[in-house]
């Protein structure tokens, strides 16, 4: 898997829109971008994910740069709920394997 | 949605003693399912692969002979650590890729291991 960076944490007021970065400069052509959540003590959970073109379903937007090195994800009204670790980790869809990373600590504050 | 369960939540228990988590799908059927280890404070981090009536796939350093892994149908794997120690004390999750899904894993709630 190609690794990627994240910065470790990141506060957001309630009510607006968390963009979350995420790097993965040595992504290959077949690799694609799956962003999970992990709140408290909780198994983690599948939000969003795409190969190259911006993808939305009810819960997040995920934008990918057109060279494919980066992303964010953006969680549009972060609720107080929404605080957890984000982790943004690229997988072929060969392997099966997730390598969850340090991700990053999400604290949404009223 | 795919669910997975884990049981149990939370498990107490003396040090020699060996402990059974079981990992279902409940609502689809699972080809693979993998089972994690997370360290407070610490990422989660993989530690084998099982298919269902084949032998699990270890990840380097994990133990085969401590943490038993069998995958006895396409909707339950259990995970049993045997002979626990306190440093065994751990949440474990697992996770289960449905089987004509090619992209989402998805995940038990976990269980909580303490061993006194």
């Amino acid at each position: 898997d190609a690794k990627t960076t994240q910065p470790p944490s990141m506060d957001c007021a309630e009510g607006r829109a968390a963009n979350l970065p995420c790097n993965h400069s040595t992504i290959s052509g077949n690799e694609y971008v799956y962003w999970y959540r992990q709140i408290h003590s909780q198994g983690p959970q599948y939000i969003i994910h795409g190969l190259k073109n911006n993808e939305t379903n009810e819960m997040a937007s995920l934008i990918i740069t057109e060279d494919r090195k980066s992303s964010t994800l953006i969680l549009p009204h972060a609720t107080l709920r929404d605080t957890a670790v984000y982790y943004c980790i690229v997988r072929s869809p060969s392997d099966y394997k997730l390598s969850f990373g340090a991700g990053t600590t999400v604290t949404v504050r009223a | 949605g795919a669910v997975v369960s884990q049981h149990p939540s939370w498990v107490i228990c003396k040090s020699g003693t060996s402990v059974k988590i079981e990992c279902r799908s409940l609502d689809f059927q699972a080809t693979t399912m993998f089972w994690y280890r997370q360290f407070p404070k610490q990422s989660l981090m993989l530690m084998a692969t099982s298919n269902e009536g084949s032998k699990a796939t270890y990840e380097q350093g994990v133990e085969k002979d401590k943490f038993l892994i069998n995958h006895a149908s396409l909707t339950l794997s259990t995970l049993t650590v045997t002979s626990a120690h306190p440093e065994d004390s751990s949440f474990y999750i697992c996770s289960a890729r449905a089987r004509l899904a090619a992209y989402e894993q998805y995940f038990g709630p976990g269980t909580r291991l303490t061993v006194t």
